[in-house]
């Protein structure tokens, strides 16, 4: 199985803040990676496919990059509806596996 | 627009098997747009994909779980189906019924907690 590895686990950071989230794959999955986005007590709920591909409705402050083996999450400016835990998910290989994921709390 | 709806008992014992029903509304299940599927989120394990099925005749299952898991399709109803066979305290997990597009989970359920205990 394709091994997810998010870094940071946690990251604390203020409203207005641009963020980084990094996920890393245990082999290359070419661009064939998703964000999701899970508030607590939710489901998760998909933001970003194809490595860079904003889901309908996504704003523009959420941003991905990367290719291969390294991938990011940016938040430009965080609102405070971005307070959340983000997980990658890769699709290059099934079984589809997922990060344990970035928790983005308030500093 | 497309939403998934899990049903299903919240308490199984050990040793049984359990059962979840995923109703989608908004997309014929049998239009071959999407796959469906099937994704648990335990503490201990996090997100783990289960299996997805589609066009009612085509299952992919995790490796991990494939000799315990069989998801099934009732066009009918307009509704997917999970069994999971043998199931002990590790199975315990909140279930979502999810859609895929090329692997990607673009429409989750709400999910449901399935404790398994005696």
């Amino acid at each position: 199985d394709i091994q997810m590895t998010q870094s940071p686990s946690t990251l604390s950071a203020s409203v207005g803040d641009r963020v980084t989230l990094t996920c890393r794959a245990s082999q290359n999955i070419s661009s064939w990676l998703a964000w999701h986005q899970q508030k607590p007590g939710k489901a998760p709920k998909l933001l970003i496919y194809k490595a860079s591909s904003l889901d309908s409705g996504v704003p523009s402050r959420f941003s991905g990059s990367g290719s291969g083996t390294e991938f990011t999450l940016t938040i430009s400016s965080l609102q405070p509806d971005d307070f959340a835990t983000y997980y990658c998910q890769q699709y290059d290989t099934s079984p589809w596996t997922f990060g344990q994921g970035t928790k983005v709390e308030i500093k | 627009q497309l939403q998934l709806q899990e049903s299903g008992p919240g308490l199984v014992k050990p040793s049984e098997t359990l059962s979840l029903t995923c109703s989608v509304s908004g997309e014929p299940i049998s239009s071959g747009t999407y796959y469906w599927g099937w994704i648990r989120q335990s503490p201990g394990k996090g997100l783990e994909w289960i299996g997805s099925v589609y066009y009612s005749e085509y299952t992919y299952y995790n490796p991990s779980l494939k000799s315990r898991v069989t998801i099934s399709v009732d066009t009918s109803k307009n509704q997917f189906s999970l069994k999971l066979t043998s199931v002990t305290a590790a199975d315990t997990a909140v279930y979502y019924c999810v859609s895929q597009t090329s692997g990607v989970v673009d429409n989750w359920g709400r999910g449901t907690l399935v404790t398994v205990s005696s």
